[in-house]
């Protein structure tokens, strides 16, 4: 089983759109974990990362479900600059970071 | 420096070469890792760097690939005997140090294409 699975998508939702992900790992002592974004070609960058409590940074909020071993991300009030891949990431060990495969997603005019 | 440095940006090579390619971290960042990604795909893990201490070459794919890091700084992967298989982009990225909480930053990667 793999240590962290996603939906591929695409997602593709009209602008203005509320959208989620999710994205499930397989280690319940994991210890951190994150959302990447991932524009075509370019390396991924830090989104935020995922506090036990929740987080939010404007549009975006994070959430940890640790009794069912998923993070999510929602995405208020989409921009045509949201259109990206989304990775998560989940920390099993301290030293290693294990990446999803990500969530592709296009916001349409 | 500002970021994490990478070089060549892109490569192109011929099956059975060897090839080099360059991290240069963020000046201060003791973690280290090589994730390599092939078109389409999610990122393959590599190898890990922290300090002084022995690196994780658990993703390491053969013994054709191998990586170091100097003065704890700069590190090089190195691909001997290349094959089309191993065509890909491969990131650097560091982090502050070996704690998870921090998520690390990438450099913009080298894309490696063997023909």
């Amino acid at each position: 089983r793999k240590e962290v699975e996603q939906d591929p998508g695409p997602f593709n939702v009209p602008e203005g759109a509320t959208v989620a992900f999710n994205c499930t790992y397989s280690n319940s002592a994991s210890q951190s974990f994150f959302w990447y974004r991932q524009d075509c070609r370019k390396e991924p960058k830090l989104l935020m990362s995922v506090y036990s409590s929740g987080n939010e940074d404007g549009r975006f909020t994070a959430q940890l479900n640790r009794a069912s071993q998923y993070i999510s991300l929602l995405i208020r009030d989409s921009k045509l600059s949201d259109s990206a891949t989304y990775l998560c990431v989940v920390t099993p060990r301290g030293n290693q970071f294990y990446f999803g495969t990500g969530t592709s997603l296009t916001v349409i005019p | 420096g500002a970021g994490v440095s990478q070089s060549p940006s892109n490569k192109v090579t011929e099956k059975g070469k060897d090839v080099e390619l360059r991290c240069d971290p963020i000046s201060g960042h003791t973690a280290l890792y090589w994730y390599r990604q092939s078109l389409g795909q999610g990122l393959e893990f590599l190898i890990y760097f922290q300090g002084n201490s022995a690196p994780d070459k658990s993703g390491l794919p053969s013994d054709r690939f191998s990586a170091e890091r100097t003065g704890g700084s700069v590190s090089t992967l190195t691909i001997q005997r290349t094959q089309q298989e191993d065509s890909a982009v491969y990131l650097c990225a560091s982090s502050l140090d070996r704690s998870p909480n921090y998520g690390y930053t990438f450099g913009s990667g080298t894309r490696l294409t063997v023909v």
